[in-house]
């Protein structure tokens, strides 16, 4: 069955960057675009940006433009999510989900990942 | 960004009531070319990650049950738990994909009365 296996809680200091790592299991990795959406305490779902696993192309939101990169590693079938200049707003829980069918909504989703920016 | 909004933000509904959830776009996300609303709901438990439950505004997810349903077009949408059941306390949240920044709604939270 389809898992998406995501990387264990992290906590870093303002100013740091944070490396988030995500599993695929079930499917062919590079038939399927990867979504990272992120949800702070008491925010709603928010969208950080997308790559299609098979080419690798990605677009971000443009409110992390400049501070998040999205990548994939073909050979390992594992997509990332790095961010970088962290600040306590980015405190949340970091998803990575797979896009259905290339339609834009969501089938499967990653356990989580709590990033906790603390001095 | 199209500005997804929810109502009502809370809810509490007997069980074997009826629950009904809206959502409203800020502009349409009926793609006129394939007829299609880029509309999604999903589920969400404490603890978990989100859950898909309807695509496409009106397409129930296999596996979710027939007490779900979606309906609306352009830019209001309903999400109708037809019997509430006790595992149905969750939020629910409306997301668009019509375009990028993809976008969510705030959040319903559904409780038992």
């Amino acid at each position: 069955q389809v898992q998406l296996v995501q990387s264990g809680a992290e906590v870093k200091k303002p100013g740091a960057s944070v490396k988030v790592s995500c599993k695929p299991s079930g499917y062919t990795f590079s038939n399927y675009a990867i979504h990272w959406v992120r949800q702070a305490p008491g925010q709603r779902l928010e969208w950080m940006g997308w790559i299609n696993a098979g080419k690798g192309n990605t677009k971000y939101s443009q409110k992390f433009q400049g501070r998040v990169t999205i990548a994939r590693d073909t050979s390992a079938s594992t997509a990332y999510m790095e961010l970088s200049t962290l600040r306590s707003e980015d405190t949340a829980i970091y998803y990575c989900a797979r896009e259905s069918r290339s339609s834009g909504y969501y089938d499967y989703w990653g356990q989580g990942t709590l990033v906790t920016v603390s001095s | 960004d199209i500005v997804m909004t929810q109502s009502p933000d809370s809810l509490a509904v007997s069980l074997g009531e009826r629950a009904t959830i809206n959502c409203k776009s800020s502009q349409s996300v009926l793609y006129n070319s394939n007829n299609k609303n880029y509309l999604t709901w999903y589920q969400q438990k404490p603890g978990q990650p989100p859950k898909l439950l309807i695509y496409w505004a009106s397409r129930r997810e296999s596996g979710v049950p027939d007490r779900f349903s979606g309906s609306g077009s352009g830019t209001d949408f309903t999400l109708t738990i037809s019997s509430l059941q006790a595992e149905d306390v969750a939020v629910y949240y409306c997301q668009q994909y019509y375009n990028t920044p993809i976008t969510f709604g705030q959040g319903t939270r559904l409780e038992i009365k």
